[in-house]
Order: C-alpha cells, then sequence, then structure tokens
C-alpha cells in the first residue's frame, strides 16, 4: 500500500507569491490534516479534512487556505507569501480522523520564501 | 485548550545509556496521548500511543511510556540507547471528546554519542 504522498518535494517562491502543496493520503484514508513544522516550534495545526469539509482550523491568517476532493486528495493553498512562511509542510492521513487514531505522515514539502 | 510541554529541545546520551524524553501535557479532558519520531528528511511516525486501559505502554523499537494522571506527564524511556535511536521526538495530545486535531509538541532532538 502506498503511504502518504506529498507533492512537491521542494518550493523556493518570493514573497507576496502563491503557492499550492498537494497531498494524497493512503488509499482508504478520509482525513487528512496539515501541521507547519518550523525549528523550534515543532508541528503547528493548520487544518484537517474529511469528506470534502474542514472540521477543524488551527490559528493561522486567511491567507492560509485547503480544500479536500471526492476522492481524498487535498491541497492547501498559501496566498501573499511572506518570509515567515519559510518552512516544512506536512500533511497526514487517517482512517476517520478520530482522536485515538494513528496519523500516518507524508515526507513533506519544504517551502521556501525569499 | 490542550497543550504540550517537552522539557529540553536536545538531549545527549551515550551508547547504552537510559533515554528519558519528558512530556508533559495539558489538556481539560481526557486526553490521548502519543509519541511520534522523525528521522532526517523523513515524515513522523508513530512511536506508542496511549488511549485507555494500562498505563505502562510499550511502542516499536522498546520504546516505552507511562501515563501518570496525577503529573500530567507521559515520558518516553529506552533502558539502553542505540546509535540508530538519534531522531527528533514528539509528544503529542488529542481530544477524547473528538475535535479532530492532534496537538504536538516542539520536539527533543535526542544525540546518541558512541
Amino acid at each position: 500500500k502506498a503511504g502518504v504522498t506529498q507533492t512537491p518535494r521542494y518550493l523556493i517562491k518570493t514573497r507576496g507569491q502563491q503557492v499550492t502543496l498537494s497531498c494524497s493520503p493512503i488509499s482508504g484514508h478520509r482525513s487528512v490534516s496539515w501541521y507547519q513544522q518550523t525549528p523550534g516550534q515543532g508541528l503547528q495545526f493548520l487544518f484537517e479534512y474529511f469528506s470534502e469539509t474542514q472540521r477543524n482550523k488551527g490559528n493561522f491568517p486567511g491567507r492560509f487556505s485547503g480544500r479536500q476532493f471526492s476522492n481524498s486528495r487535498s491541497e492547501m493553498n498559501v496566498s501573499t507569501l511572506e518570509l515567515g512562511d519559510s518552512a516544512l509542510y506536512l500533511c497526514a492521513s487517517s482512517l476517520l480522523g478520530d482522536s485515538n487514531e494513528k496519523l500516518f505522515f507524508g515526507s513533506g514539502t519544504q517551502l521556501s520564501v525569499l | 485548550a490542550q497543550s504540550v510541554t517537552q522539557l529540553g529541545s536536545h538531549v545527549s546520551v551515550s551508547e547504552g545509556a537510559l533515554v528519558l524524553l519528558r512530556c508533559n501535557y495539558s489538556s481539560s479532558v481526557p486526553p490521548y496521548l502519543f509519541w511520534y519520531v522523525q528521522y532526517p528528511n523523513q515524515g513522523l511516525q508513530l512511536l506508542l500511543k496511549y488511549t485507555t486501559g494500562a498505563t505502562l505502554v510499550k511502542g516499536i523499537n522498546g520504546f516505552e511510556a507511562e501515563f501518570k494522571k496525577s503529573e500530567t506527564s507521559f515520558h518516553l524511556t529506552k533502558p539502553s540507547a542505540h546509535m540508530s535511536d538519534a531522531a527528533e521526538y514528539f509528544c503529542a495530545v488529542s481530544d477524547r471528546t473528538g475535535g479532530f486535531k492532534t496537538i504536538f509538541g516542539a520536539g527533543t532532538r535526542l544525540f546518541v554519542k558512541a
């Protein structure tokens, strides 16, 4: 069974641009969560999707948005990029998104904003 | 609101020595607790989790953790460190009543000296 796939692996953008990151969950998993990882901050929760609906959202500005498609694939978008958006963005999937479920993580997309 | 505090951003041990990584949580409801490990250039993978039942939880690679409600702690231990244990470790908590969100600590990087 294929794992969680995130594309692209690396991205370099300049301030003010926008970016779209993609995540394909494990087959059969319907919940997708997104996290921002920066050194010293750990993982900060961005949002969670299940059956194309956002069920929870972290404390990030509206420039960060996401969506989920009917095949459970998910994208996140960051508009008007700022230097502080440079981070590793991780996607995680689980079967139903229940609180006691194990999260399966992708290898992440490393975003650098210049 | 839930939160996780990991004491020590870096821990260094000698090969064969005891590994102790500290985690304290804050939660207004009984939590689910997790430890994840991240090897260089990889996503996170689950080491162990506490959901219910026995408070001493055994995980992969010889790691274990004990849930202590009175101390709001979930420290991770391993009797004898191996070079291959060098990685970053994250403690995480989720809300037993729902919420569809797992909160992670800032992480502890473990160094193992030969």
